[in-house]
């Protein structure tokens, strides 16, 4: 099973500040990767897919890049509305799995 | 415009099994391409990915839990089932379903979710 590793697990950060967030593999997913934000008592958001692809609707300030085993999402300017936990997943092998979340809080 | 609904009882008493059912609209499980995906997530915790079925009836499970999932479809209803055997405290978390497309394996879809609690 692939483990995901996300760092830091908290941010804490200003609105207008940039935020960059963290996922490594324990093997190579090739740009096999999604970044997902959840914010509380919602489900999780599709963001980014195939590491660096903007699902629909998502602003461009939230970007992603990496291949491999790491990988990056970076938030180029935080709105008070992205304060949230963000979570990777990989679909390189069975079982899809996720990472352990960064929470992204107020400073 | 894609819809997912879960349902199922709130709360289960260890060892019973546990049944939860994804009512869908917006898109076909007769299509070629289409898949469902569960997933739950612990209370505070990151999702787990459960299972997955697909158009063609091509069923994944998680490998530490398989033995005791089982996913099926009732393309006429637009309905996917999860049947969770044994059920164990460690398994209180809400339960999502989820679409997604084959060979892609992005969960672009999700339904609110149900929470489950296991207790006696």
């Amino acid at each position: 099973e692939i483990v995901l590793t996300q760092s830091p697990a908290t941010l804490s950060l200003s609105p207008g500040e940039r935020a960059t967030l963290s996922c490594r593999a324990s093997q190579s997913l090739s740009r096999y990767l999604a970044w997902y934000q959840q914010k509380p008592g919602q489900a999780p958001r599709l963001l980014i897919y195939d590491a660096s692809t903007r699902a629909t609707a998502v602003p461009a300030r939230f970007s992603g890049s990496g291949s491999g085993t790491d990988f990056t999402l970076t938030i180029s300017g935080l709105e008070p509305e992205d304060f949230a936990v963000y979570y990777c997943q990989q679909r390189s092998d069975w079982p899809l799995t996720f990472g352990g979340g960064t929470k992204v809080e107020i400073k | 415009q894609v819809t997912l609904r879960e349902s199922g009882p709130a709360v289960v008493k260890p060892t019973q099994t546990l049944t939860l059912t994804c009512t869908f609209s917006g898109f076909s499980l007769t299509t070629g391409g289409m898949c469902v995906a569960w997933i739950r997530q612990p209370p505070g915790k990151a999702p787990e990915w459960l299972a997955l079925i697909n158009w063609d009836d091509d069923k994944y499970y998680s490998t530490s839990l398989k033995t005791r999932l089982t996913i099926s479809k009732d393309t006429s209803k637009n309905q996917v089932f999860l049947t969770m055997t044994n059920m164990d405290p460690v398994d209180t978390a809400t339960y999502y379903c989820t679409r997604t497309d084959y060979g892609e394996y992005w969960l672009d879809s999700w339904g609110q979710g149900t929470l489950v609690t296991v207790s006696s």
